[in-house]
């Protein structure tokens, strides 16, 4: 059985600080790993797809790494606005199986 | 934390029968549960928001009377996808909204294969 997790739970912060959070999935049988911005009762939006160990990904302000040997991604957003304000959730796909995080919920104070 | 869990992690199942999921928020209460489909290579599609008490609401396209869902009580939604043939094996996901709160959770999903 999968177990991603994702810290932390929720997340405060101001407009204009930088923000990280983490997600750690198995790192065996490991294929990819997903990351989607998802607002509430709307379907989740993709932002990353990785798979490579090393892989370093960006996206506007939204950027993601990834290491695979110790089963851990981090995403980064750099001077944060409230639009950014959601849930950012990940999902590891390991030997043919699929398992989403718990999210890490994102509050961006003007 | 707030823990949501969906029971079978996974199913197989053979072309015709029917399928029950199941979405439990099991340290708190959830008036409102939604449910997601994730295909191949595809982002999450969410198909249906599911109040307590009340019927479900689907988004356009998803056919109501295949994939009939059920929230009986604040802790428990059910989904269940009837006479499954192979297209609808996906993963499918879903997530709780705390009672009274902007917070949501997510279950670890559950992957449907139709033989």
């Amino acid at each position: 059985i999968l177990n991603v997790e994702q810290s932390p739970q929720s997340l405060h912060v101001q407009e204009g600080d930088s923000t990280n959070f983490t997600c750690s999935f198995p790192s065996s049988n490991f294929y990819a790993l997903h990351w989607y911005r998802w607002e509430t009762a709307k379907s989740p939006e993709a932002l990353f797809v990785m798979t490579l160990n090393g892989d370093e990904k960006k996206k506007g302000r939204i950027s993601a790494t990834l290491n695979t040997k110790e089963g851990y991604s981090y995403l980064y957003i750099k001077g944060s606005q409230p639009e950014d304000s959601a849930t950012y959730l990940c999902a590891s796909y390991n030997n043919n199986d699929m398992r989403f995080g718990a999210g890490t919920r994102l509050t961006v104070k003007p | 934390g707030a823990v949501v869990s969906q029971h079978p992690s996974r199913v197989i199942c053979k072309s015709g029968t029917s399928v029950k999921i199941e979405c439990r928020s099991l340290d708190f209460q959830a008036t409102t549960m939604f449910w997601y489909r994730q295909f191949p290579k595809q982002s999450l599609m969410l198909m249906a928001t599911s109040n307590e008490g009340s019927k479900a609401t689907y988004e356009q396209g998803v056919e109501k009377d295949k994939f009939l869902i059920n929230h009986a009580s604040l802790t428990l939604s059910t989904l269940t996808v009837t006479s499954a043939h192979p297209e609808d094996s996906s993963f499918y996901i879903c997530s709780a909204k705390v009672a009274g709160g902007p917070e949501q959770y997510f279950g670890p999903g559950t992957r449907l294969t139709v033989t």
